[in-house]
């Protein structure tokens, strides 16, 4: 069936450090593509999102890809921040439903 | 916006007690979701109204557990009896009906212990 697989976390940054998180997914046909954050606290806020193939999804620093020749969709930021502290979950949309991975916990330090 | 609204935000029952969890999603979506979060399982899709009908309650963990929605602008889900295993936090999210808009908006979750 339809998956969506992250790297495990927790991962630990230092202030202004790049960012990759990876995501790969498994996948009949070409479903949409999304990263979800959460706060601590918090619910899921959707951070951004692709349609199709080689579209790129944008916002707040982040961005990510959606490349069907390896079935990825892998975040990164340039330079994180103390406040980009959260978890992260990519996901893909199925016949309207979300299919999550499992979550990267992101800690990042002064 | 006021966005999608939950309550209680946290709530601590016994083992055996009815629970009620609310939701109101944000106005003039036509899909509600309910989702539970544990750190075993992750995030999982209990069920998903379209037009306040049901559409998929596969992930709706066994009988003890019920959801409906009377109306476009407040769903319930119901566990009765609750049990220790069932405490998680459990969201509500909706979304808009248009084709090109498959965005989930999450609610702020309610968390529950079942002691």
């Amino acid at each position: 069936g339809d998956s969506v697989t992250q790297m495990e976390g927790p991962v630990t940054l230092s202030e202004e450090a790049f960012l990759t998180i990876n995501c790969t997914y498994t996948a009949t046909g070409y479903p949409s593509l999304f990263w979800y954050v959460q706060y601590p606290g918090e619910g899921l806020q959707l951070l951004l999102k692709a349609t199709k193939a080689d579209d790129k999804g944008s916002n707040k620093g982040f961005e990510a890809t959606y490349r069907k020749e390896t079935t990825s969709f892998h975040l990164e930021k340039g330079s994180v921040q103390v406040s980009d502290s959260a978890v992260y979950f990519c996901a893909l949309i199925k016949g309207g439903k979300l299919i999550f991975g499992q979550g990267t916990e992101l800690s990042v330090k002064p | 916006d006021a966005g999608v609204i939950q309550s209680p935000r946290h709530e601590v029952t016994e083992m055996g007690q009815e629970v009620t969890l609310r939701c109101k999603p944000i106005s003039g979506h036509d899909y509600l979701f309910w989702y539970r979060q544990t750190m075993m399982r992750g995030l999982e899709l209990l069920i998903y109204f379209n037009n306040n009908v049901p559409i998929d309650d596969s992930g709706m963990p066994e009988d003890r557990f019920s959801a409906k929605m009377p109306n476009a602008s407040f769903s319930t889900l119901k566990i009765q009896p609750s049990e220790p295993r069932d405490s998680a936090v459990y969201f509500c999210a909706s979304r808009d009906q248009g084709i090109r808009t498959d965005t989930q908006y999450f609610g702020p979750g309610t968390r529950l212990t079942v002691l």
